[in-house]
This record gives C-alpha cells, structure tokens and sequence, in this order.
C-alpha cells in the first residue's frame, strides 16, 4: 500500500534553515510528483511547489522562489523540501503529496505532515 | 495568477444537502480542472472530488462535483448529510505553469 511517512518535528530559530524528509513507499518512487504543501495554525493549504522525482526538475510558487529547495534520493525512495531563513510566519505544518506527472493531477496520498515551529 | 474564493462557513442538520461554491476571480473555471478535499481536525486532507466531477474509489456518491460557467464557479454538494462530514473542505485548482492554486477553505458544520 501507498505510505508517505514524513520527518518528526522541528523547532527552529528565526533565520535558520529546515530540511523536511518524505518517504515513499508502495509504488514507484520516480513515477509521480512529489508536491508540498503548507498550512499555518488555524489557516488554509498553501502550495509550495513540487518536484518531478525522475528528472530532479522543480517548480516552485513564486511566493518561496529563493528560499525553497526540493530534492530527492531516488536510492532510498526519499523527497526533501528545505527552507532557509525561516520566520515566525514559516510556523506550519508542511505536508508532502503524491500526484501523477500531468498537469493539474490531484494528490491521492498525502503524508501526516511535520509541525515546523519557529521561534526564539 | 488567479484566486478562489470560498465561503468561511457553512452548516445544515444532518440528512440534508450542502453546497459549497468556489469562484475563480479570473480565467475560466472550465479551462481547468478542480479538485475538492476534504480535512477533519488534525488529520492530512483527502480527495472526495477530482477533475471537476470524478470520485475516488471509496468516496461515497453523496458527494458529487460540478462547474458553472456563467458564475464562473465551481461546488461541491454533499447530500444526506452526516455528521462525519463535518469538516474543512478546500477547492484546489492550477494555472497555465502548473502552479497550484487553494481557495481559502469552507468550514462545514453539521447540526
């Protein structure tokens, strides 16, 4: 059966950078997108962007261009989003997303999130 | 880019129907498809309508998805309603560079 099983949380201080893992299993790993989406406390979904685990290739929302980095370790079936100099508005659990490698696909599994808390 | 609006909330007794609407504030909301999920407290979403009107296996079909062009809107409506359908529900979309679009979510209460 299809997991994704994400990274336990984080607390980080103001500037610092956050690597969040998503690993996949029960399916090929290379043959969907990886998305990640974000969702502040008592807020909405927000996308991040979303890596093609095959090809390396991103796409990112303009909003985190510059501070998001998403990759991915094909020999141990693993997705990363790492974002750099956090703020206290970064606090959110972030959710990896499984869609399949055409445009607009909708995600059929989601992982079970990491809280990320920013903070001094 | 483009926007979806939802409504902040909305409630009903239990077996009756609910529709929740989705406006796209620019572009046509036929030119691309839209997803609906579903999130109960503390849980990760999960798919009840994709590419507009489609079902996941498992979702039962009293939830059902359409578009409207003429309000330029997208719903969800959700009949004989029970009370495990209280939850957040998100509409979900994409643009021409495959960037991924939320509208701000509708919290459904069911009393």
């Amino acid at each position: 059966q299809v997991q994704l099983v994400q990274s336990g949380a984080e607390v980080k201080k103001p500037g610092a950078s956050v690597k969040v893992s998503c690993k996949a299993s029960g399916y090929t790993f290379t043959g969907y997108y990886m998305h990640w989406v974000r969702q502040a406390p008592g807020q909405g979904l927000e996308w991040m962007g979303w890596i093609n685990p095959n090809s390396g290739g991103t796409n990112y929302a303009q909003k985190f261009q510059g501070r998001v980095t998403m990759t991915r370790d094909t020999s141990i079936s693993t997705a990363y989003m790492e974002l750099s100099r956090l703020r206290s508005d970064d606090t959110a659990v972030y959710y990896c997303a499984r869609s399949r490698r055409y445009s607009g696909s909708y995600y059929d599994y989601w992982g079970q999130g990491t809280l990320v808390t920013v903070s001094s | 880019n483009f926007m979806l609006t939802q409504p902040h909330s909305v409630s009903e007794s239990p077996g009756k129907t609910v529709t929740i609407s989705c406006t796209r504030s620019s572009g046509s909301i036929a030119s691309n498809y839209v997803q609906w999920y579903q999130q109960r407290p503390g849980s990760s979403p999960t798919t009840v309508i994709y590419e507009d009107n489609q079902r996941p296996s498992g979702v039962p079909d009293r939830f059902s998805g359409s578009i409207d062009s003429s309000s330029n809107s997208a719903s969800l409506t959700i009949s004989g309603l029970k009370t495990e359908d209280e939850a957040d529900y998100y509409c979900q979309s994409y643009d021409s560079s495959n960037h991924r679009v939320f509208g701000g979510g509708t919290k459904l209460t069911v009393l």
